[in-house]
């Protein structure tokens, strides 16, 4: 089954650093890799999404890149602010199911 | 609005008596999902269901038991609750086709005393 490994498990940054959380994955089948952002006390948000036919997507200041040659997916915010202080939690899907694999989640600290 | 909701949002129960936990979403989405998560934040999927009479047990073993009747209820029931039980349930739904991401339910947070 598909595996997905999630890094750093916690990432403290300064407000306007930028961030980047990196995800593996172990199936060459998945083609979907949706990112979903918990704040404290509140449900998982998708925020952003990719598949396999795309290399980047951007949505202000989050963007996803996919090296399917690697198996690795990453989220890159720019110019962190406090409110983007929250867990993050990468997944990968294969093509003919429905049930995401979710990494272990990271922890973003913005710091004022 | 058309969302996802779970109730109730916080329940403290004794050891052995039975639960249910419910979760309805208003958006004809045709997929549901319960997922438990840990303090650690991990999330764990414990039953899904791809439709009406359809239910199926995730990876994690669990003492709980589902239903889906109607295509927009999905309860999640505990015959008999252990303080093992306390935790973050989570409801989550999806869209026809492949390829959709989730929608959360704002969780029902157990404790099992």
């Amino acid at each position: 089954g598909e595996n997905v490994e999630q890094h750093p498990s916690t990432l403290s940054v300064q407000e306007g650093d930028s961030a980047v959380i990196k995800c593996t994955y172990s199936d060459s089948a998945s083609n979907y890799f949706p990112w979903y952002k918990q704040e404290l006390g509140k449900r998982p948000q998708l925020i952003i999404d990719i598949r396999s036919n795309v290399g980047e997507k951007k949505d202000q200041r989050i963007a996803v890149t996919l090296n399917k040659t690697a198996k690795h997916f990453s989220l890159h915010i720019t110019e962190t602010q406090p409110e983007d202080s929250a867990v993050y939690f990468c997944a990968a899907l294969a093509g003919g199911s429905y049930i995401p694999t979710f990494g272990r989640g990271t922890s973003l600290i913005v710091h004022p | 609005e058309a969302d996802i909701y779970q109730t109730p949002r916080y329940l403290v129960i004794g050891t052995g008596k039975k639960i249910t936990l419910e979760c309805s979403q208003t958006m004809g989405h045709d997929k549901m999902y319960w997922y438990q998560q840990d303090p650690g934040m991990e999330l764990h999927l414990i039953h899904y269901s791809y439709g009406v009479n359809s239910t199926e047990k995730g990876d994690l073993s669990s003492e709980s038991t589902v239903s889906r009747i109607r295509t927009e209820h999905f309860p999640l029931t505990l015959e008999s609750a252990r303080p093992s039980h306390t935790s973050q349930y989570l409801c989550a739904s999806s869209e026809p086709g492949l390829n959709y991401g989730y929608t959360f339910g704002s969780g029902t947070r157990l404790t099992v005393v």
